[in-house]
């Protein structure tokens, strides 16, 4: 059974002050790791997807990386409006047509300002 | 128009009563789901759908039924409301890349 983790819950951050969150998880064979940003009461946006160990993507503030085990999102000099719930989740390579996302619970950051 | 549009936004609803959440997509994928959220839980995946005739049980399905009534629409149902059904809803359309394209959801409270 495919699990993701993700660590922290909950981080609280200083503006300007730049941290790392973790996604770690297990699963036969990945075909894609994503990362997406969900404001409270609305649906997950997506930020980013990574299909191999050593891939790194970035936008504006954040960078994500992708080993065999575990993705990290950085955030660089954070802001207030950085602060959000990320989501990680994955979507395995076996499974013939099935393309489902198992995703984590998240880690909730608030920047202060 | 939004991608993927949920109607309602918000519901408050009796124990006992059958409701209906409904999803729509603009973007003509096949691959259509349902999930519930809750805190401490996470995404859950209630129901999904590969197109019209392919309906699949997620992990939660007990207490929900769906209908794909075409390829753009996707309705999820709960036959009989229970509080523990109380939770924030989420459709989501996949396409080629894989990932999905959330709606902006339905807050449901069972009373």
């Amino acid at each position: 059974e495919d699990q993701v983790t993700q660590s922290p819950e909950a981080l609280r951050l200083q503006e300007g002050e730049s941290s790392s969150l973790n996604c770690s998880y297990t699963v036969s064979g990945l075909r894609g790791l994503f990362w997406y940003r969900q404001d409270p009461g609305k649906g997950p946006e997506f930020l980013f997807t990574l299909y191999s160990a050593g891939e790194e993507k970035e936008k504006e503030r954040l960078k994500a990386t992708l080993t065999k085990k575990e993705s990290f999102l950085h955030i660089t000099a954070p802001k207030p409006e950085d602060s959000a719930t990320y989501l990680c989740a994955v979507q395995a390579r076996s499974g013939g047509s099935n393309y489902k996302l198992t995703f984590g619970k998240g880690t909730l950051l608030t920047v202060n300002p | 128009d939004a991608d993927v549009t949920q109607t309602p936004r918000n519901r408050i609803t009796k124990t006992g009563k059958r409701i209906m959440l409904e999803c729509s997509q603009t973007k003509g994928h096949d691959r259509m789901y349902w999930y519930r959220q809750d805190p401490g839980l996470g995404l859950r995946l209630i129901y999904y759908s590969f197109d019209v005739k392919d309906i699949n049980k997620g992990e939660i399905s007990d207490g929900y039924s769906v209908s794909r009534q075409a390829q753009a629409k996707f309705s999820l149902s709960l036959e009989s409301a229970i509080p523990n059904q109380t939770a924030l809803y989420f459709c989501a359309i996949q396409g080629t890349g894989y990932g999905y394209t959330f709606g902006s959801g339905t807050r449901l409270t069972v009373v």
